[in-house]
């Protein structure tokens, strides 16, 4: 029983393709996040809702959009997708807003 | 802007030692700090820290905040290859008040 789970693990596309990451979590938590892990391990906040209303929408392109169908559910999209993309990105989850966090397993997108 | 950073960036030691890794912040709105291991893929909740001078402790891992000089430090004694990860700490605060804001984290290596 995975708590947050992300779909595909690793994704290979072609730069201008448009994908979409999917992200699930069976924790009853009503706050879900949105991180990119660049190749330095950096770990950065992209987007964060709460009750699927967005509370955190840092400084990311809008070539990516989070949409929240509900409370448990948090898929990010990309449209035309771009070399410097690439990364490892990873979906977690609070209780409520703030807190622990608990974190999927990453999606290692890889844009050639 | 909001900054946590963390030393040293790498550690080698050997099984048995004991190791301190260090994490200094500057973060408005504070609300707490934590730890987090990654291994090769999510990173895994370690400690929530939100009082001074209190020790947090699991097994041979133990952690305390330091509220006046904003910094935080978490030992693991008698280390074991297990313990080989990337170690995170992690501000939660900001503008936002509720986004974790990330260090780079120390990759600690046990060699037998």
């Amino acid at each position: 029983d995975t708590a947050v789970s992300q779909t595909p693990k690793y994704l290979v596309t072609q730069m201008g393709n448009d994908k979409s990451i999917k992200c699930e979590q069976n924790l009853g938590h009503d706050t879900m996040y949105w991180y990119k892990q660049d190749s330095k391990k950096f770990l950065k906040i992209m987007f964060s809702y709460n009750n699927k209303e967005l509370i955190i929408n840092e400084t990311v392109p809008n070539r990516f959009s989070p949409k929240s169908p509900d409370k448990a559910h948090l898929n990010l999209h990309i449209n035309s997708l771009e070399l410097g993309d690439s990364a490892v990105y990873f979906c977690a989850s609070s209780q409520f807003r703030g807190g622990i966090q608990y974190f999927g397993a990453g999606t290692r997108l890889s844009v050639l | 802007e909001d900054k946590v950073v963390q030393s040293p960036l790498s550690l080698v030691v050997h099984e048995g030692d004991t190791v301190t890794l260090n994490c200094s912040y500057e973060v408005t709105n504070f609300r707490s700090l934590l730890w987090y291991k990654q291994e090769k893929k999510a990173p895994t909740f370690l400690f929530m820290l939100t009082s001074s001078g209190i020790e947090k402790k699991s097994g041979r891992l133990s952690s305390i905040l330091d509220k006046k000089e904003l910094f935080s430090i978490l030992n693991i004694t008698a280390t074991q290859t297990g313990d080989s990860a990337v170690y995170l700490c992690a501000v939660e605060g900001g503008a936002g008040s509720y986004q974790l804001t990330f260090g780079k984290g120390t990759k600690l290596s046990v060699i037998p």
